[in-house]
């Protein structure tokens, strides 16, 4: 199977600040990697795809980059909606889907 | 509106049965991978069984030889049949689908409670 990593698991920041979530896969995926932005009671929403992709109605302060092994989640400005915890998934041709562990964004 | 909604759980004992269903609207659910996903109390996600278009099933190792995938394509709706229950099977269970032209959950319904408990 195919490991993911996240670091950190936990950051606290302020509304505008600039936040970065890494994400590492055990061995290359591609760019078959995903973000996911889930808050407390509710259902992931999809944030990016293909690691860089923009899902629809996602806000433009969200960025995602990399490829192969490593991978990045950027926050150009951190809103009051984003406190939520974040993952990143990796979907490529391997199953199991699997997720990283997640890192947990709040308020400092 | 593309929307999945799940229903089904509910408490069970160690050793039990359950099947949950998830009902599609504005989409084909056959015409598309669909996949469970769960997320145990306080902890992250965890894939659990998918279904491609094709009908090919696949499950993870923790629930493989107990949990079945299925879909009624009349009725529009995908299934998760949950034999042999365990505490450890202890989440709330969300049905996903991959995306048209993205291999992403880009839909995702509310999630379903399962405890496995005496």
């Amino acid at each position: 199977d195919i490991q993911m990593t996240q670091s950190p698991s936990s950051l606290s920041a302020s509304v505008g600040d600039r936040v970065t979530i890494t994400c590492r896969a055990s061995q290359s995926i591609s760019s078959y990697l995903n973000w996911y932005q889930q808050k407390p009671g509710k259902a992931p929403k999809l944030l990016i795809y293909a690691a860089s992709s923009l899902q629809s109605g996602v806000p433009s302060r969200f960025s995602g980059s990399g490829s192969g092994t490593d991978f990045t989640l950027t926050i150009s400005s951190l809103q009051p909606e984003d406190f939520a915890t974040y993952y990143c998934q990796q979907s490529y041709s391997t199953l199991p889907f699997t997720f990283g562990p997640g890192t947990k964004v709040d308020i400092k | 509106e593309v929307q999945l909604v799940e229903s089904g759980g509910g408490l069970v004992q160690p050793g039990g049965s359950l099947r949950l269903s998830c009902a599609a609207s504005g989409f084909t659910v056959s015409s598309n991978y669909m996949s469970w996903v769960r997320q145990a109390p306080g902890k992250g996600l965890e894939w659990v069984s998918v279904i491609y278009s094709g009908g090919s099933t696949y499950y993870a190792d923790s629930v493989k030889g107990r949990f079945t995938i299925s879909r009624d394509n009349s009725k529009n709706t995908l299934y998760l049949q949950m034999n042999s229950l365990r505490a450890e099977d202890t989440a709330v269970y969300y049905c996903a689908r991959d995306g048209d032209s993205m291999p992403a959950f880009d839909i995702w319904g509310q999630g379903t409670m399962v405890t496995v408990s005496s």
